[in-house]
């Protein structure tokens, strides 16, 4: 059982570039996020899904977008990098709202904007 | 809104010694409260949730922590730490069944001396 899996681990891009993050998850959970990292900051909700083919703006949502068109893949693009998002990244999912159920959480994207 | 204060950044603590994580949150309804631990490198993982009932409740790894709501307080404890716990430590808040993810502190950083 794989659990929520993360692609990639690690990326280096430079200002302007776009990617996508894939995270997977095996559990058929309803409920997904990102989360970002940052030294002294903990976690931030940049967007969550309810389900698939919806998606909502979390905490930081601004430079990111996401899209939920499969159950159990929560894509999260960054269409023109910029050195701010250099972070963590993580991802989780949840069988219920994550405000009352566990969440499992990937192993994390380490990105890197120069 | 809700959040979440760690007073502590670091903590260091000898092997074999006693351990208690600091967390104070602020909610304006019953809080549900969780902890997750960070190894190096990895996601999170919960050692433990509150929601209702018993104020002290037990975890993973022999964690426990207890709701002190007079206190606006969910302090983690150990009785006798080994050098494996050595890992980064959040606490989080949550808004019962609300799917908008959690609230994290910044986490505490526990360093295990031999």
């Amino acid at each position: 059982n794989a659990g929520v899996t993360q692609t990639p681990k690690f990326r280096v891009l430079k200002t302007g570039q776009s990617m996508t993050l894939l995270c997977a998850q095996d559990m058929n959970h309803e409920y997904m996020y990102w989360y970002r990292q940052d030294p002294g900051m903990g976690l931030r909700l940049i967007h969550y899904s309810v389900g698939e083919g919806t998606t909502a703006k979390g905490e930081v949502p601004d430079g990111y977008n996401v899209s939920r068109l499969k159950k159990q893949n929560f894509l999260l693009g960054l269409e023109s990098a910029a050195p701010s998002q250099t972070s963590v990244y993580f991802c989780a999912s949840s069988y219920g709202g994550q405000g009352n159920t566990e969440a499992f959480f990937g192993q994390g994207t380490r990105l890197t904007v120069v | 809104a809700q959040s979440v204060t760690q007073p502590d950044i670091h903590i260091t603590v000898s092997e074999g010694a006693s351990l208690e994580l600091r967390c104070n949150y602020s909610y304006g309804a019953t809080p549900y409260l969780f902890w997750y631990v960070q190894s190096p490198g990895q996601g999170l993982q919960l050692l433990l949730k509150y929601f209702s009932g018993d104020t002290l409740v037990q975890g993973i790894k022999g964690f426990e922590a207890e709701f002190k709501r007079s206190q606006s307080s969910f302090n983690l404890r150990k009785p006798s730490v080994h050098w494996s716990d050595a890992a980064e430590y959040f606490c989080a808040v949550g808004s019962g069944g609300g799917a908008d993810g959690l609230t994290f502190g910044k986490g505490t950083h526990l360093i295990i001396q031999p």
